[in-house]
């Protein structure tokens, strides 16, 4: 089966940086993704890392150590915007479905 | 907007009653997956579906079942209704063998048992 763990809050304050974490276990692994949803909102796409190491897109960043079946999400100079939901998913193995981690809710503090 | 549409946005209904959630996929997309996100709880999945043909089911209900069309867009059937189904249910869509894991979300369909 497939598994995803990640904090399920983590709280900071607006323009600092945060490291949202994710360990995942999985029969056949192709790539870990990252997506945001604010409340009551769908969720979006925000990041895929298939490879080891570091891809960077604007203010946030997503990191993958395949041997370690770990990931991060990174976000920079938050903002109040950034308050949301964030979850970590993986496409299982065997067959196309899209398993999600829990979702971890940021809190931004002023 | 990610192309992908669903209907109802919000639906009030009676325990025991059936209903039908649809969505359309973003064109091209061969791939359309149903999700169930219960209030502060993650995106349960429920079934997937590639070009007409059922292609994985997760921890979906006997009393829900769900079909794609030929045209690609998907229905979503829940029947008996519970109280516990109140919940939002989202429909995904992807291109298969593009950029893995990349799926649009529709709004969602806000679903309201009393």
């Amino acid at each position: 089966g497939q598994s995803l763990e990640q904090p399920s809050e983590v709280t900071a304050v607006e323009g600092a940086i945060v490291q949202i974490n994710c360990t995942y276990q999985t029969s056949g692994f192709y790539g870990l993704s990252w997506y945001q949803q604010h409340d009551g909102g769908a969720p979006t796409f925000l990041s895929y890392n298939a490879l080891d190491g570091l891809e960077e897109t604007g203010r946030f960043s997503s990191f993958l150590s395949r041997s370690d079946s770990y990931g991060y999400l990174l976000l920079q100079e938050l903002q109040m915007k950034d308050s949301a939901s964030y979850f970590c998913a993986v496409r299982d193995g065997g067959d196309d479905k899209i398993i999600f981690g829990k979702g971890t809710r940021l809190h931004i503090l002023p | 907007d990610s192309g992908v549409t669903q209907t109802p946005k919000h639906l009030i209904t009676a325990t025991g009653q059936r209903v039908t959630l649809r969505c359309s996929p973003r064109s091209g997309d061969l791939s359309v997956y149903w999700y169930q996100q219960s209030l502060d709880q993650g995106l349960q999945f429920l079934i997937q579906y590639y070009n007409g043909e059922e292609r994985a089911k997760g921890n979906i209900l006997e009393r829900f079942s769900a079909q794609q069309f030929p045209d690609l867009h998907s229905e979503l059937n829940l029947s008996s209704l519970e109280l516990g189904d109140s919940a939002l249910y989202f429909c995904a869509s992807s291109v298969r063998g593009g950029r893995d894991t990349e799926a649009f979300f529709g709004q969602g369909t806000r679903l309201t048992v009393v």
